[in-house]
């Protein structure tokens, strides 16, 4: 059974500081790993996607990368901002014609003007 | 801006009465997925469906809830007699879907924050 962890829960930082987030995934057999951003009391967007043969995604001042051989993600923020403030979830698709998502529990990302 | 819409965004209700969840996918999209949102277990896929057939809801408790689409713009999701335990946030999200040859990405709508007492 596919299990996703994200550490840490929770991440307190600075405005203008570089971040990364960790994301791991027991079963190395996913189809892709995404991040969403999941904001107060809202629904989750979506922020990046990276297929299985891929070894990272960017978008902006977003970068994630995925290394399926030891089951990590990592989601790479630059110059966060207090905007960014907001829960991350990674969640990785099941493989083998199920399109279903396994998420992590989040982290808690506040960053501080 | 297309977007998932979901009705009631909150309810509170007691213990042993129906609720009804609603959801209208982005329209054009032909998988509608249905996700509870706890604190202790995250979010959990309970059903999905493509083309309006059910595919896969063996994350439900099948004696009380029962997910369903109508037709191609609404999915319901009912859960009957409710207990406290189901107090939790329930997510629609809609796509394409991939094994249908479309993108992956699901698009969540704002959720139904509910609460049995």
């Amino acid at each position: 059974k596919q299990e996703v962890t994200q550490i840490p829960a929770a991440l307190s930082v600075p405005e203008g500081e570089n971040l990364v987030l960790n994301c791991s995934f027991t079963d190395s057999a996913i189809y892709n790993l995404q991040w969403f951003r999941q904001d107060p009391g809202k629904g989750l967007t979506s922020l990046l996607l990276i297929q299985s043969s891929q070894r990272e995604q960017t978008s902006g001042r977003l970068n994630a990368s995925l290394d399926k051989s030891s089951g990590r993600s990592t989601l790479y923020i630059a110059a966060s901002q207090p905007g960014d403030s907001a829960t991350y979830l990674c969640a990785a698709e099941i493989g083998g014609g199920s399109e279903k998502l396994v998420f992590g529990k989040g982290t808690k990302l506040t960053v501080n003007p | 801006d297309a977007r998932v819409t979901q009705t009631p965004r909150h309810k509170v209700t007691e213990m042993g009465q129906e609720v009804t969840m609603r959801c209208q996918p982005i329209l054009g999209h032909n998988t509608v997925f249905w996700y509870r949102q706890t604190m202790m277990q995250g979010l959990e896929l309970l059903a999905y469906f493509r083309n309006r057939a059910p595919l896969d809801d063996s994350g439900m408790p099948k004696d009380r809830f029962s997910a369903e689409m109508p037709d191609a713009t609404l999915a319901t999701l009912k859960i009957q007699p409710s207990e406290p335990r189901d107090s939790a946030v329930y997510f629609c999200a809609s796509g394409f879907g991939r094994l249908a040859g479309g993108g992956e990405t699901q698009y969540f709508g704002p959720g139904t924050r509910l609460l049995v007492l």
